[in-house]
């Protein structure tokens, strides 16, 4: 079945460093694939998405790029601030119409 | 406009207990589903339906049931509680296509002891 796979965390960074969150993902077919931010207290709510390969999603500074030849979809940011402390998720809608979610990695930015 | 709305928000059940987690949207979106969070272990799919009077099993159905007689509604059903089923349920929606995001509620934090 379809799986996605998240680097291990907690990750710690000081404000203003670069941001990479690793994730790859196992599916039949061509599936879209989508980062979500769940801040404390709240529910998910949709970072970014791309829907075929090579598209690159991008938000609040925010990017991904679907790389189908990796079956990867990382996440970046150049500068992350203290406002970007959250839980991120990866996932991905297969052709059975289910979202699969990776386990999730906590982000604390220092100030 | 209100989006996906859940309730309760909090519950303390006891063994053996049952109790109906309520889900509804307005915006008319065909799929919903429900899942449980765990520390560390991401969001697993208990339920979801793809149009009402349509439900099917998601990863982890044990222990649970639901129901969507109509598009708006779609409650999530726990028969006997049991300390297992402790853990964090959130619904969510989306129109159709595989493109399309996840609405999602609040959440409803569970507690059996």
């Amino acid at each position: 079945g379809d799986s996605v796979t998240q680097m291990e965390g907690p990750v710690t960074l000081s404000e203003e460093a670069f941001l990479t969150i690793n994730c790859t993902y196992t599916a039949t077919g061509y599936p879209s694939l989508f980062w979500y931010v769940q801040y404390p207290g709240e529910g998910l709510q949709l970072l970014l998405k791309a829907t075929k390969a090579d598209d690159k999603g991008s938000n609040k500074g925010f990017e991904a790029t679907y790389r189908k030849e990796t079956t990867s979809f990382h996440l970046e940011k150049g500068s992350v601030q203290v406002s970007d402390s959250a839980v991120y998720f990866c996932a991905l809608t297969g052709a059975n119409s289910k979202l699969t979610f990776g386990k999730g990695i906590t982000l604390s930015v220092r100030p | 406009n209100a989006g996906v709305t859940q309730t309760p928000k909090f519950r303390i059940l006891k063994i053996g207990q049952s109790m109906t987690l309520q889900c509804t949207q307005d915006m008319n979106h065909n799929y919903m589903y429900w899942y449980r969070q765990d520390p560390g272990m991401g969001l697993k799919l208990i339920y979801y339906s793809v149009g009402a009077g349509i439900t099917d099993k998601g990863e982890v159905p044990n222990g649970y049931n639901v129901s969507r007689s109509t598009t708006e509604d779609f409650p999530l059903r726990l028969e006997l509680a049991a300390p297992s089923q402790t853990s964090v349920y959130f619904c969510a929606s989306r129109r159709q296509g595989g493109g399309e995001k996840l609405f999602f509620g609040s959440g409803t934090q569970l507690s059996v002891l």
